[in-house]
């Protein structure tokens, strides 16, 4: 299976500031024949399912907020909120799915400071 | 608009099994496959595995086979997954989502998820 891993586990950020999350994966997600990282983010507030932000590394999803942005290819990939609101504090979640055994980062805890 | 309403919160002992069902409305049942993940207290989500509700036809994660069974029911556009010889460790929300389509292809992101279903395993 693909590990994704993501960094930092927990995340404080000031309201009005920038957060940035970072996932790895054990081997490429880009899928040489269209160019596309096969990468999805999500949001996951206190008991709710989790929300999708990003496919394809950075393509956001209908109705997210454009403070919301993914970048990055290949094996590494980043989540971006360009200026922390109260309601963004949540855990976040990366997925590939470049391989038919989806696999998911361990989250990362982001907090206001 | 597009739904999927889980079965309730279910209370099982170590060795039984659990079944939990998926409902589906809003979309045609059968264009969509149905995957299912769960999520430790406290812990992140893993996926277990899929069904295609056209042709029944079902992919389990490794860490499943042999103890999971993924159904369907058409007429009632539900979807079902059940798990056996549970243990402690099985305590989770179980969740339903359904993948991304467009009009010529599929892709396993998930817009589109079940409330959740929480099963405990306690004696």
């Amino acid at each position: 299976d693909i590990v994704m891993t993501q960094s930092p586990d927990s995340l404080a950020v000031s309201l009005g500031e920038r957060a940035t999350i970072n996932c790895k994966s054990s081997q490429s997600v880009l899928y040489s024949s269209n160019n596309k990282n096969y990468l999805a983010w999500y949001q996951q507030r206190p008991g709710q399912p989790p929300r999708l932000l990003i496919y394809w590394a950075s393509t956001r999803e209908s109705g997210v907020p454009d403070r919301f942005s993914g970048s990055g290819s290949g094996t590494d990939f980043t989540l971006t909120i360009s200026s922390l609101q109260a309601e963004d504090v949540a855990v976040y979640y990366c997925q590939q799915y470049y391989s038919t055994s989806i696999t998911f980062g361990q989250g990362t805890r982001l907090e206001i400071k | 608009q597009v739904q999927l309403v889980q079965s309730g919160a279910e209370v099982k002992e170590p060795g039984a099994s659990v079944k939990v069902s998926c409902k589906a409305s809003g979309y045609t049942f059968t264009g969509y496959y149905i995957h299912w993940v769960r999520q430790a207290p406290g812990q992140g989500l893993e996926w277990m595995g899929w069904i295609n509700p056209d042709s029944g036809g079902a992919d389990y994660a490794q860490k499943f086979q042999g103890r999971v069974t993924m159904t369907r029911d058409t007429s009632i556009s539900t979807a079902y997954m059940e798990l056996s010889r549970l243990t402690s460790d099985d305590t989770a929300v179980y969740y339903c989502a359904r993948p991304y389509c467009n009009s010529t292809s599929c892709h396993i992101w998930f817009d589109t998820w079940g409330q959740g279903t929480l099963v405990t395993v306690s004696s």
